[in-house]
């Protein structure tokens, strides 16, 4: 299993665009990245997920460079209601998918 | 239903006595997964179904943690002689069939303080 490393904390202001890389170096051709979002007292919930280059939605962006060993999460024009913690997951789709979160990075969005 | 649900959303328990959560996964969700969550870290890993195959049990802390998941549907996590550090928020999740990616959905957890 593909192991995540992230910053633990970040702070940034409303308005501000907030990139959060996740590093990976070990993954494996069929991992796939994606990223969850857990406010406090709730379960975590999809974000974003990519397997290479570039994947935007309605939420965020997911930067993928061509060697896949690291990801950055970004969020344009952070709000206080995106004060949460973020956490990258690399893992294989199909079959057998034993999940396993890192720490997370805990962002907090300042006024 | 629409989600993953979880119950009881909130429990209180002396120490030594035994609990029993429940997680009812979307449905049509083959994977299962329970997670532990302490105030203030990261998800703990605790064990994962797929489908009809043995259970992932690695995650399980020790022998008074075990669960249980009959086919696709509901799942059960027992705590037996409970002790305080098992206080946490004790998380289910399911992934679709064939689901591209890690695409998993949780519950809202069930809060267990062990007094």
């Amino acid at each position: 299993l593909a192991k995540t490393t992230q910053p633990i904390s970040m702070d940034s202001y409303e308005g501000q665009e907030v990139n959060i890389t996740c590093s990976h170096n070990n993954i494996a051709t069929n991992d796939y990245i994606t990223w969850y979002q857990q406010f406090p007292s709730q379960g975590p919930r999809f974000i974003i997920q990519g397997y290479k280059t570039k994947v935007t939605n309605e939420v965020a962006s997911l930067f993928i460079p061509a060697d896949r060993k690291s990801s950055t999460l970004s969020l344009p024009r952070v709000s206080l209601s995106d004060t949460a913690v973020y956490y990258c997951l690399v893992g294989f789709s199909g079959g057998y998918n034993k999940l396993i979160f890192g720490a997370g990075t805990r962002l907090a969005v300042h006024p | 239903g629409a989600g993953v649900s979880q119950s009881p959303s909130n429990k209180v328990t002396e120490k030594g006595k035994d609990v029993e959560l429940r997680c009812d996964p979307i449905s049509g969700h083959t994977a299962l997964y329970w997670y532990r969550q302490r105030l203030g870290q990261g998800l703990e890993f605790l064990i994962y179904f797929q489908g009809n195959s043995a259970p992932d049990k690695s995650g399980l802390p020790s022998d008074r943690f075990s669960a249980e998941r009959t086919g696709e549907s509901v799942s059960t996590l027992t705590i037996q002689r409970t002790q305080q550090e098992d206080s946490a928020v004790y998380l289910c999740a399911s992934r679709p069939t064939g689901s591209s990616g890690n695409t998993i959905y949780f519950g809202e957890g069930s809060w267990l303080t062990v007094v």
